[in-house]
């Protein structure tokens, strides 16, 4: 079954440290996301991609940097992570111009 | 960078009644205008959307009503019912190929039996 799974599922990080979020898609598809979801702000854009080894700036890109090594993984990083950065990050794929298929999340709590 | 403002911000109605979600955006490159929902601890998932060749998307009790020149929308839940209780998101295309999404920040449904 065609899936986008994300790892970990949740995770407790230090200020100042490094974090990195996975995603891995079986879908097939050419694009990939990175949404972080907090009360109030509904879903932002932070990176995507549309090839791989080429990645492109969403709307709040400051303070994340993100990896395509192949059309099925996008990771997000976090080099320094900051308590602002604690949120619900979400991965998703799609072909263009089509329907959004996320993953479960991953609940980052930065302390 | 693309605003998509959603009211109103949540929303309860009784069974049986009709919802109705607005949603608004400063421009759009791409005519594309999909409706994500979300249940509690669970990922968003697209639920309707409109490519307006029409004004008009209906997809059983769920329909959308796009007003280009207003560069509005709204979705009606007609006949609401308690499992159509989530968190309803619209979102509009901010560049030129239609695969980059700007969501609101949602609108919360609660539907009362």
């Amino acid at each position: 079954e065609a899936a986008v799974t994300q790892s970990p599922r949740s995770k407790v990080a230090v200020t100042g440290g490094k974090v990195t979020l996975s995603c891995h898609q079986t879908n097939n598809h050419d694009y990939m996301y990175w949404y972080r979801q907090d009360t109030g702000h509904g879903l932002r854009l932070i990176h995507y991609s549309y090839v791989a080894d080429s990645t492109e700036k969403g709307d709040i890109p400051d303070g994340y940097k993100a990896s395509r090594p192949s059309q099925e993984n996008f990771s997000l990083i976090l080099e320094l992570a900051s308590l602002s950065q604690t949120a619900v990050y979400f991965c998703a794929s799609s072909e263009s111009q089509n329907t959004l298929y996320f993953g479960a999340g991953t609940r980052l709590s930065v302390l | 960078q693309q605003q998509v403002r959603q009211s109103p911000q949540s929303l309860t109605v009784w069974e049986g009644e009709t919802a109705i979600l607005n949603c608004s955006y400063e421009d759009s490159t791409f005519d594309y205008f999909p409706w994500y929902w979300q249940f509690p601890r669970e990922s968003p998932a697209l639920l309707i959307a409109i490519r307006p060749v029409s004004n008009k998307k209906e997809d059983g009790r769920f329909t959308i009503f796009f007003n280009k020149r207003e560069k509005k929308l709204s979705l009606h839940i007609t006949d609401s019912q308690p499992g159509d209780s989530a968190t309803y998101f619209c979102a509009a295309p901010t560049n030129s190929a239609g695969n980059k999404l700007t969501f609101g920040i949602g609108t919360r449904v609660l539907v009362r039996p």
